[in-house]
């Protein structure tokens, strides 16, 4: 059974840049929900979509945004790099609200 | 908003010994989640709890939740090096029809021979 896939895996960017990173869920899975890991911060939520809908978002600024498809795949968008958005960005995804989260394997961005 | 403390922040134990990690949340959620990160790794699943009193068991590892007390523990018998990584509880919020899981800041444990 394939687990949930990120891609890229490892990004370099230079700020001002923008950058898109891209999840697919478990097939079956609807919720696709994005976090931000940093040393500093630790986990954080970034946002969550369930067919094709943003259902929450998390305390971040406008720069980040994101949208999920029809077949569930998810996308994720940073405009205008700052040092800062360094980070492993961590998708999940489950099969509904009463299910717990399977997590991909991650996305390494680091903004030079 | 919701809070999540873990203590110990560090822990370095000796094969063999048992310790317990302890996750304290402060609003009231009936779901937690404890995950394992190795170094450079993503998040792997270890317990999902869902209900008061819920006590699941895996090898070396058993994590127990008490809604009531909003405190979940993840206990370690007899550890051996591979559970060396750093665990993280993770507490369902439900706010206003929406959902989130906040995340404790993670338990950094080293097994050592």
């Amino acid at each position: 059974k394939a687990g949930v896939t990120q891609t890229p895996r490892y990004l370099i960017k230079t700020r001002g840049q923008q950058v898109t990173l891209s999840c697919s869920p478990i097939s079956g899975h609807r919720s696709v929900s994005w976090y931000q890991q940093t040393p500093g911060q630790g986990l954080q939520f970034l946002f969550e979509y369930f067919s094709e809908t943003q259902r929450n978002k998390g305390n971040f600024p406008g720069r980040f945004s994101g949208r999920q498809f029809s077949n569930s795949r998810s996308e994720m968008n940073v405009s205008t790099l700052e040092l800062g958005d360094s980070a492993l960005y961590l998708c999940a995804s489950r099969r509904g609200e009463k299910d717990g989260y399977t997590f991909g394997s991650g996305t390494r961005l680091t903004v030079v | 908003e919701l809070k999540v403390e873990q203590n110990p922040l560090f822990l370095s134990m000796q094969e063999g010994k048992n310790y317990t990690i302890y996750c304290n949340y402060s609003t009231t959620s009936d779901r937690l989640y404890w995950y394992r990160q190795d170094p450079g790794k993503s998040l792997e699943s270890l317990f999902v709890l869902l209900s008061n009193g819920a006590v699941k068991q895996e090898g070396r590892l058993m994590a127990s939740l008490d809604t009531k007390a909003r405190l979940s523990t993840l206990h370690i018998t007899a550890a051996v090096h591979d559970l060396s990584a750093t665990y993280f509880c993770a507490v369902d919020y439900v706010q206003g029809g929406s959902e989130k899981l906040v995340f404790g800041k993670g338990t950094k444990l080293t097994v050592n021979p």
